[in-house]
Parts: C-alpha cells; sequence; structure tokens
C-alpha cells in the first residue's frame, strides 16, 4: 500500500463547529505532515510529527489542534475557524524526518468554513 | 533567501510540443531540487528530483537540466501531452528537512 488516504474529502463547516479530519498511511513512514493550500498557491508546512511525537508547529493558530494516535494515524481537529481557513487540506508522510527527499500526499480535505 | 522563484505563472503548450518551467533560488545549502505535478481535486505528487552535483536527469519525457553556478534548474516535458495539463511545483531542501516550493505553474496542454 503505497497511499495516504484523508477523509472526509469535503467538509462544510460552520464557525462555531468542531470537526475532525483523518489521514491515515500504512507505509511504514514514521513522519506525518499536515499541509494547507490556498487556490493556486504552494502547500504550507502546518504540523510535523516525528515518531508519534510534534516535531513542528510553524505557528499555527489554536483552533488547529494536530493529534497522531498511532504511526498510521494523524488527525487534525478544528473548532471556531474562520472564513479565511478555507482551503485544501493536505497530509503527507515520508519514511523518516526527511520529507524533503519526496513525499508522499494525499489527496486532501476541501475545507469550506461558512 | 529561502524562496524559490518560478516561472512562468501559467503555460499554453500544443500537443506534441515542449514544455519548460524554470526556478531559481538563492540558497546555495539547498542539496536536493524535487519537483511536483498537481492534478484538480489532488494532492502533489513527487515527479522527478536532482541533486546539484548533477547538471541533468532525465526520466521518460521528463528532464531536470540543473545550472549550480547560475543557481537556477528547469523541467522540460517533451512529446507535451493533454494528461499533463497540471499545475507544477519545483521545491528546494536542505538535508531533506524543511521544503521551499515555488509559486507553481499551471500548465495546459492542447489539443
Amino acid at each position: 500500500d503505497t497511499e495516504v488516504t484523508q477523509t472526509p474529502k469535503h467538509l462544510v463547516m460552520g464557525m462555531t463547529n468542531k470537526k475532525s479530519l483523518k489521514c491515515e498511511q500504512h507505509m511504514g513512514h514514521r513522519a506525518m505532515y499536515w499541509y494547507k493550500q490556498k487556490a493556486k498557491k504552494p502547500p504550507e508546512l502546518m504540523f510535523v510529527y516525528s515518531y508519534e511525537k510534534l516535531s513542528i508547529n510553524e505557528s499555527v493558530p489554536s483552533r488547529f489542534s494536530p493529534e497522531c494516535p498511532n504511526s498510521s494515524l494523524l488527525n487534525l481537529h478544528l473548532h471556531a475557524l474562520q472564513p479565511e481557513d478555507s482551503a485544501l487540506y493536505l497530509c503527507a508522510s515520508s519514511q523518516e524526518l526527511v520529507g524533503g527527499y519526496g513525499y508522499t500526499f494525499g489527496s486532501g480535505t476541501r475545507l469550506t468554513v461558512v | 533567501q529561502q524562496q524559490v522563484k518560478q516561472s512562468p505563472q501559467s503555460l499554453i503548450v500544443q500537443k506534441g510540443g515542449i514544455s519548460i518551467i524554470n526556478c531559481a533560488y538563492e540558497n546555495t545549502a539547498f542539496d536536493y531540487f524535487p519537483w511536483y505535478q498537481q492534478f484538480p481535486g489532488k494532492g502533489p505528487a513527487l515527479l522527478i528530483a536532482i541533486r546539484p552535483d548533477v547538471s541533468e536527469k532525465k526520466e521518460g519525457r521528463f528532464t531536470i537540466s540543473f545550472n549550480k553556478s547560475a543557481k537556477q534548474f528547469s523541467l522540460h516535458i517533451m512529446d507535451s501531452q493533454p494528461g499533463d495539463s497540471a499545475t507544477y511545483f519545483c521545491a528546494a531542501t536542505h538535508k531533506g528537512k524543511k521544503v521551499t516550493f515555488g509559486t507553481g505553474t499551471k500548465l495546459q496542454v492542447i489539443p
């Protein structure tokens, strides 16, 4: 299995809602990432997990809360988002904490905040 | 110094033609330069990559040309096909750590 699976594919949420994005990989990769991508822009790094521990938080607002329950799963909990948080949220993984040598990205969750 | 500048922003090429996307960087510590291809509604996928000790790398119809002295690299797509229509991102990294992406090029190959 060489895939990163993200669910849901689409999500519409109100500004007072709480929702979660889910990411799963079964490639044995030990580093997992959350990226945010706005339309016509490159992906922007949000969080990095290495061996299930948070390694990097790129000064992301606390309304985004990541969680890595085990080596195969990565969640992103969302609460009190703003319309400007609408974007494509991408999960990625790499064998070790050297994702620059080649990420495997999921297809993303298209999030719309209304 | 962490920027990677990419051009053009968009590109229209006829089927069978050559598509060329250019990138330039400032940070001489970068040691790996991947290219990602992203189709609408999908995540980016690693297409091809090069290290700065190599001037060219070819995989099928895709070739990276690398000019270390000019701090520039480019992606050439030979015999471009409509199925190549996608957004292409160049990128750079140092020791595989934080990746700096270019701004992206939307390629449209018309029949």
